[in-house]
Formats: structure tokens, C-alpha cells, sequence
């Protein structure tokens, strides 16, 4: 019955490899979104995808590409990782743009450790 | 651009003492506001939310009053729990030329002591 879910939900890995993470939702949702949550537990906005389609992409390393193989699944892809991007990476979704004031739905997150 | 402030923790608290988590926020629009809470080891979850002016959002207890006039939106809670104990953000949602975009808050991280 899991909303929001995210695999896998821990990753340790050396610089420079690079990995992935998936993510799924089945709430129905047209928006996905992407966040990183830094250790002192801000959390800046990384992707936002509207049915498919890129729609927000902040100020991210280009080593970072989100892929949208439909409107359930938005996964990250993470090229040649760096130290710094260490951190806990979340996904979320919500209804569309404007929909129920644009409430979002959290996965549990995935914490990336470069080693 | 849109912001959100918070006030910095962490609080602590003693069981059963009354709550506010100040929040106020900058917007070109008319956003709507959420409080989300992120107990640990979890991702965040709804808590609460508003989607115009006076509008007072509530749950388990929490509580907050969109404030358009002073720009706020803060959380009370009567009495909290030891089970209340996480970190808790506010947050905007407004509309920009590319759709809507969530702004958050750093964050108030809350201890409660039995």
C-alpha cells in the first residue's frame, strides 16, 4: 500500500562510480519531484516532472539526470559521485500543478553515502 | 523571490507544555501554506494546511492560521507528547511562469521530554 516508495533506501558507494535510484508512485499523481536534504536537514528542490515532462530543474551538476519512463516513475541517475553529494535524497508526488494546493507525498528517502 | 522563515531550533519542551513554531513567509502571489513534519529515519508527511487568507488549518492537535496581513503562518499545539519529538518545516506553494513550485522552510527541529 506504500504511496510513495524508493529503492534502495541505503547506498554507500567510492567517488567517482556512478548509481542510481528509483523511484514509484501509485497515488494516481501527475507531478514528481526530486529533493536533496542536506544533514543539517535543508531541503532544496533538485527535479520536478509533469507527466513526463521536465518542468522545473534547479541549479543541479549535470551529473545529475532525472529520467520519467512514464507518469508513475521518476528515477536519478548520478554520474562520477563526489563526496559532497552525500545526503539523503527524496522523491515526492502531488496531484498537478495547482491540485489540492499542491500538497506532495514524501517517500521514505534514500541516503547516499560517497566513501 | 518567494522565501520561508522559520524559527531556529531545536525547541525542547517538557510534556504537556504549549507549542509555537513561528513561520513567516514572502510571496509575489497567493500562496498556499502547509506544515509538514519529518519524524526520524522517515521522509515528511503532511501535517496541516491552508490554502487562502484566514484560513486555519488543523491536525492532531496542531494548529495555524493563515495570516496574510503579517505575512505568518505559526504552529501551536496546545500540549505536546514525547511522541511529537521531530523536525517540523513550513512551507509555501505558489504558482510561477513553469507551473507551482513548493518553497521550504530550514526546518525546527523539537524535542519533547517525558
Amino acid at each position: 500500500d506504500t504511496a510513495v516508495s524508493q529503492t534502495p533506501k541505503y547506498l554507500v558507494t567510492q567517488m567517482g562510480n556512478d548509481k542510481s535510484i528509483k523511484c514509484e508512485q501509485n497515488l494516481g499523481h501527475d507531478t514528481m519531484y526530486w529533493y536533496k536534504q542536506d544533514s543539517k536537514k535543508f531541503l532544496k528542490i533538485m527535479f520536478s516532472y509533469n507527466n513526463k515532462e521536465l518542468i522545473i530543474n534547479e541549479t543541479v551538476p549535470n551529473r545529475f539526470s532525472p529520467k520519467s519512463p512514464d507518469k508513475a516513475h521518476l528515477n536519478l541517475h548520478i554520474n562520477s559521485l563526489e563526496l559532497g553529494d552525500s545526503a539523503v535524497y527524496f522523491c515526492a508526488s502531488s496531484q498537478g500543478p495547482g491540485q489540492g494546493g499542491n500538497e506532495q507525498f514524501f517517500g521514505p528517502g534514500t541516503r547516499l553515502t560517497v566513501l | 523571490g518567494d522565501s520561508v522563515t522559520q524559527m531556529e531550533g531545536p525547541v525542547t519542551l517538557s510534556e504537556e507544555a504549549f507549542l509555537t513554531i513561528n513561520c513567516t513567509y514572502t510571496a509575489t502571489g497567493y500562496p498556499s501554506l502547509f506544515w509538514y513534519v519529518q519524524y526520524p529515519g522517515e521522509g515528511l508527511q503532511l501535517l496541516l494546511k491552508a490554502t487562502k487568507a484566514d484560513d486555519k488549518g488543523s491536525n492532531k492537535g496542531f494548529e495555524a492560521t493563515y495570516r496574510k496581513e503579517t505575512t505568518s503562518f505559526h504552529l501551536e499545539k496546545g500540549s505536546v507528547q514525547v511522541s511529537d519529538s521531530a523536525v517540523y518545516f513550513c512551507a509555501l506553494s505558489d504558482q510561477w511562469t513553469g507551473g507551482f513550485k513548493t518553497i521550504f522552510g530550514a526546518g525546527t527541529r523539537l524535542f519533547v521530554k517525558a
